[in-house]
């Protein structure tokens, strides 16, 4: 019974690169977010995504950076042109509902991302 | 948007002494979860609790909604407590917040 998943754990780019961070949900799930840790912070939401639709990227930036959740696969964060400011800790989390309370989020082990 | 505020921000105990980290919430919520984040920055779910009093071992939670506040209670801390602690709740618009961390440090 695996948990989420997220790959790799460690992500180091330079300057101008593209970044993927990938993310499985636990099995069962397929309400998928992505939040985003600077250092010594707290998570920051993102985009919220179900199977193949985006439901919410409130907290996206609007440049270099989009998610999406295919059919079959895993939901894919991807940043383009990466920049310093990006370095940071990219966490995945899934539920089996959403908006029906009670539900919990459950998080993978994260995607450290340097930008060198 | 809805301000979610812990306390204290740093913690350092020593082993076997008990503690209270507090989650307040500037707004009604439906939603509160406790997180642990380890050393190496798993986050860990500890307790979902919106409402009410729930234990699981040395931890125990209790949420007093109409009072917007959590308290996460860690009795007799071990090295391995060690970390940073965090409340989340749901936003009105049901997208999770989370509070800047109560980061614990049990000496050994």
């Amino acid at each position: 019974n695996a948990g989420v998943m997220q790959n790799p754990r460690h992500l180091v780019r330079r300057r101008g690169q593209e970044a993927r961070l990938r993310c499985s949900p636990m099995k069962g799930h397929s309400h998928v977010y992505w939040y985003r840790q600077l250092p010594e912070e707290g998570l920051k939401f993102m985009v919220y995504l179900q199977k193949e639709n985006i439901i919410d990227e409130s907290g996206m930036p609007k440049e270099r950076f989009s998610a999406e959740f295919p059919k079959e696969g895993p939901s894919i964060l991807r940043i383009q042109q990466v920049v310093r400011g990006d370095s940071a800790a990219y966490f995945c989390a899934s539920s089996l509902v959403y908006r029906t309370y009670p539900y919990e989020q459950y998080f993978g082990p994260g995607t450290r991302l340097t930008v060198t | 948007g809805i301000q979610v505020e812990q306390s204290p921000p740093d913690l350092i105990l020593q082993e076997g002494a008990n503690s209270t980290l507090r989650c307040n919430f500037s707004d009604s919520v439906n939603n509160l979860q406790w997180f642990h984040q380890n050393p190496w920055g798993q986050l860990i779910n500890l307790f979902y609790i919106p409402s009410g009093t729930k234990q699981n071992g040395r931890l125990s939670a209790t949420t007093v909604a109409t009072e917007r506040y959590s308290l996460l209670y860690i009795s007799s801390s071990q090295t391995t407590d060690s970390g940073v602690y965090f409340c989340a709740v749901d936003d009105r618009d049901d997208k999770i917040i989370f509070g800047k961390g109560t980061r614990l440090h049990i000496l050994p």
